[in-house]
């Protein structure tokens, strides 16, 4: 059974870097890993996708070992606008159709 | 730039009503997507469509329909609504089907049946 995984929340200081993991075990040798990051009253929005190794945009990196059972976003220098829910979303194609999102990780930034 | 919409913002229904929730996209994407949120339990997938004229069913498809008679139109129906569907419904699109592509999402509707 598909299964995407990650901490329901995390707590950090403003200026310091965040780690937050996904565990998906099953996914499927094509698919990707994608987060997204959701401000209240609003829906998601995309941050980065990567397949493997590592991927760097301009507000965030991902990394994802070889197995790619999990996958780590990592936000550098947080600030309090990066408060919000982080979601992991993984495509198990070998399940039949399963995009699954993960439970999402709540993020609190505090001066 | 719309992006994609939804309607209504916000709806009290009681229990047993016939309700359908709105979404349209601008993007010409071919695949769309339901998802309920709930404290909790995260996003999870209602209903699908890859294309107009297909659809399929998610993790949670039981008590709601849906229908693709065009690229830009995605309604979700729930024929008798029941108090467990009390949630916040977002609509979702992407250029097509598959992990790789980013989906875009609807500022969503909060739906309480009572």
């Amino acid at each position: 059974l598909a299964k995407t995984t990650q901490p329901i929340s995390m707590d950090s200081y403003e200026g310091q870097e965040v780690n937050i993991t996904c565990s998906h075990n099953n996914i499927a040798t094509n698919d990707y890993i994608t987060w997204y990051q959701q401000f209240p009253s609003q829906g998601p929005r995309f941050i980065i996708q990567g397949y493997k190794t590592k991927v760097t945009n301009e507000v965030a990196s991902l990394f994802i070992p070889a197995d790619r059972k999990s996958s780590t976003l990592s936000l550098p220098r947080v600030s309090l606008s990066d408060t919000a829910v982080y979601y992991c979303l993984v495509g198990y194609s070998n399940s039949g159709y399963a995009l699954n999102f993960g439970k999402g990780t709540s993020l609190l930034v505090t001066p | 730039i719309a992006g994609i919409t939804q309607a209504p913002t916000s709806q009290i229904l009681a229990a047993g009503r016939r309700m359908t929730l709105r979404c349209t996209q601008d993007m010409r994407h071919n695949a769309m997507y339901w998802y309920r949120q709930d404290l909790g339990l995260g996003l999870r997938l209602i209903h699908y469509s890859n294309t107009a004229g297909t659809t399929g069913k998610g993790e949670v498809p039981d008590g709601y329909s849906v229908s693709r008679a065009n690229t830009d139109d995605f309604p979700l129906t729930l024929a008798s609504a029941v108090p467990s569907q009390t949630s916040v419904y977002f609509c979702a699109s992407s250029k097509s089907e598959g992990s790789y592509n980013e989906q875009f999402f609807g500022p969503g509707t909060r739906l309480t049946v009572l």
